[in-house]
């Protein structure tokens, strides 16, 4: 069980245009999600926070305008990258909270911007 | 602010070998911990958590947790090259709404020479 999902697992994009990356949780009903960045050999830095419903709640210094996110059912989060540039190419990564505490992991999106 | 502090090693020990893995937090008010494996290029891979003072045991690994010193540590038994991995604490506070964020080291590298 617990099992959390992302699409697409690696993408490449031209300098400007946007990305969407999806985050489902597959076997239980997720009302927050969360999204992380992660550069290499870097530890996971918080994004934002996606509750089912309401808008997500962004770590400061991330421009909300830049990272859109959707949590539009208790099974999908997604994470558009808009306008992307060379310098947003990371490796993505969605949680999805099954427990109060518990946290899993989706398979991440690396993102290339060329 | 929450800091989660690791060593980042590398840590190596022979095959068959206790690893011992070490994590400091500086919020009093964490409510409970965390402790994720990450091969690399993959996303983190939830090994154990714990939330309360001593032990917790789960096959091969055992979580330890001292509040008082705002530590906790990871011991893996038998050490096998397949656990060669980065290792990240990550430490639960609530942020407010129940929306208890994690908040991770920056990882320790484990290297399990055969």
């Amino acid at each position: 069980g617990a099992v959390v999902s992302q699409h697409p697992s690696w993408v490449i994009c031209k300098s400007g245009t946007s990305v969407k990356i999806e985050c489902r949780s597959l076997d239980f009903q997720a009302t927050t999600m969360f999204w992380y960045r992660q550069f290499p050999k870097q530890s996971l830095m918080l994004m934002a926070t996606s509750n089912e419903g309401s808008k997500a709640t962004y770590e400061q210094g991330v421009e909300k305008d830049k990272f859109l996110i959707n949590h539009a059912s208790l099974t999908l989060s997604t994470l558009t990258v808009t306008s992307a540039h060379p310098e947003d190419s990371s490796f993505y990564i969605c949680s999805a909270r099954q427990a109060l505490y518990e946290q899993y992991f989706g398979p991440g999106t690396r993102l290339t911007v060329t | 602010q929450k800091e989660v502090e690791q060593n980042s090693g590398p840590l190596s020990v022979p095959e068959g070998a206790i690893a011992s893995l070490n994590c400091t937090y500086s919020d009093r008010g964490s409510q409970s911990f965390f402790w994720y494996r990450q091969y690399s290029g993959k996303s983190p891979e939830l090994i154990m958590f714990i939330y309360s003072n001593g032990d917790k045991e789960d096959g091969r690994f055992t979580a330890q947790l001292n509040k008082a010193s705002q530590y906790v540590s990871l011991l893996i038994r038998d050490s096998q090259p397949s656990d060669s991995a980065t290792y990240l604490c990550a430490v639960t506070f609530d942020s407010g709404g129940s929306n208890y964020k994690l908040t991770f080291g920056k990882g320790t590298l484990l290297t399990v020479n055969p």
